[in-house]
């Protein structure tokens, strides 16, 4: 079992590009989530996908969107690139129902430029 | 809002000694679940330990402990044992059964050989 997997490892953007972020979660779960970890913070969370939707939504802009593939990978993307966008960006995977753990992936740095 | 604060930016320990990082959370709720999670150089986040709330008895992981005081809303994490390997960011986080994980800002462990 390949756990939780995301691509790429590093990315430098420029200010007002856009980016895609991807993430394949562990076998057998259904539920993705991605978290934003600016440095020496705690991850945020910024959005939930379940069946192919947008589940549960934190504080980020519109510029932050993503996507659901039926076999429960996801891509995370975000336009018009800040600065503060600078981040390493966390995926999670999980089963919806029942009472179990998060996965983590190894994460994506972001650096925008 | 849910929040969580981790009061401790940095702590440090030598091996084969113990050392406890604290915790609190600030919710209305009565069901929820608390964790800490490991983040080493490698920044995948790693489950390390989980406490239910409806549990009086506090959760014990092999050197992991923790101390939950739901009246004061504190969730402290003991390291018996120190060894280098335990050496990484430590994030308490905390989350309902049908919410995202709200973590804290973490506290920076090193471990003194």
């Amino acid at each position: 079992d390949a756990g939780v997997t995301q691509s790429p490892t590093h990315l430098i953007k420029t200010r007002g590009q856009q980016v895609t972020l991807r993430c394949s979660p562990k076998s057998g779960h259904d539920t993705v989530s991605w978290y934003q970890q600016a440095l020496g913070q705690g991850p945020q969370f910024i959005f939930q996908y379940y069946e192919e939707e947008e589940r549960q939504r934190g504080n980020f802009p519109d510029r932050f969107s993503g996507h659901q593939f039926p076999n429960y990978s996801s891509e995370l993307n975000v336009n018009a690139l800040l600065l503060g966008d600078s981040a390493l960006y966390l995926c999670a995977s999980s089963l919806l129902t029942g009472d179990t753990e998060a996965f983590f992936g190894q994460g994506t740095r972001l650096t925008v430029v | 809002a849910q929040t969580v604060t981790q009061s401790q930016p940095e702590m440090s320990v030598q091996e084969a000694e113990t050392v406890t990082l604290s915790c609190t959370y600030d919710t209305s709720e009565s069901d929820y679940y608390l964790f800490w999670y490991k983040q080493p150089p490698s920044r995948q986040m790693i489950l390390v330990i989980r406490q239910e709330a409806y549990k009086q008895q506090n959760a014990t992981e092999n050197r992991f402990s923790v101390n939950f005081q739901k009246a004061a809303k504190s969730f402290s994490l003991k390291i018996s044992d120190s060894q280098l390997g335990d050496a990484a960011m430590y994030f308490c986080a905390y989350r309902r059964l049908d919410t995202p994980l709200v973590f804290g800002k973490g506290t920076r462990l090193s471990v003194i050989a």
